[in-house]
């Protein structure tokens, strides 16, 4: 089946500083990749819709500034959290939708550590 | 908006037994509805889809059913083994041109040997 890689896998940084996470499709093309935030114990929340080629598109309450995308290829998506705080710290996962839509492939996750 | 709702706590069965897990929603029924499982530290993996014209799904020992008009739907586990412990959502598909999943919160199976 089709792969989606993240990288890094875990990330542990400094409050204020900023952190970037990669979102790659290995063996598809995905002009759309998804980008959500899982607290412990508790559901995958959507933070936004990357676009290839546009502005991503973001979920109420997700601040964009903060949270920049960037769908550079139609093969890698990045997130970037600015100014880091420890709030931020998450399980953050990226997915791509299969042919048709009619399901997505999620990546294996970046684990997020704001000291 | 749309709310998706799983049992939170989690299911404790025998090893062979039949798991059972339970996903309602409000509003709107979707036109497609899935499960996926999760285990710790991972990304979600696909398991079945089903289609709200669809009653019930299979695949070797999964089994989904699909009621519209409950606004449920059931995912059973036959002859559960260890290794199916892991914790399964619930996800509906927005059908709209944004192709949204919206997840339920899961829940988690243990299955003891």
């Amino acid at each position: 089946g089709a792969v989606v890689s993240q990288h890094p896998s875990w990330v542990i940084c400094k409050s204020g500083t900023s952190v970037k996470i990669e979102c790659r499709s290995l063996d598809f093309q995905a002009t759309t990749m998804f980008w959500y935030r899982q607290f412990p114990k508790q559901s995958l929340m959507l933070m936004a819709t990357s676009n290839e080629g546009s502005k991503a598109t973001y979920e109420q309450g997700v601040e964009k500034d903060k949270f920049l995308i960037n769908h550079a290829s139609l093969t890698l998506s990045t997130l970037t959290v600015t100014s880091a705080h420890p709030e931020d710290s998450s399980f953050y996962i990226c997915s791509a939708p299969a042919w048709a839509q009619e399901t997505q492939y999620f990546g294996p996750g970046t684990r997020l550590l704001v000291l | 908006s749309q709310k998706i709702e799983q049992n939170s706590e989690a299911l404790n069965i025998q090893e062979g037994k039949t798991a059972t897990l339970t996903c309602n929603y409000t509003n709107y029924s979707p036109a497609y509805l899935q499960w996926y499982r999760q285990d710790p530290g991972r990304g979600p993996v696909f398991l079945l889809l089903i289609r709200e014209n669809e009653k019930e799904k299979r695949k070797e020992r999964l089994k989904v059913t699909f009621d519209t008009t409950l606004k449920q739907s059931l995912f059973h586990i036959t002859a559960s083994q260890p290794a199916d412990s892991a914790t399964y959502l619930c996800a509906l598909l927005m059908m709209d041109s944004s192709y949204k999943l919206i997840f339920g919160s899961g829940t988690r199976l243990l299955v003891r040997p």
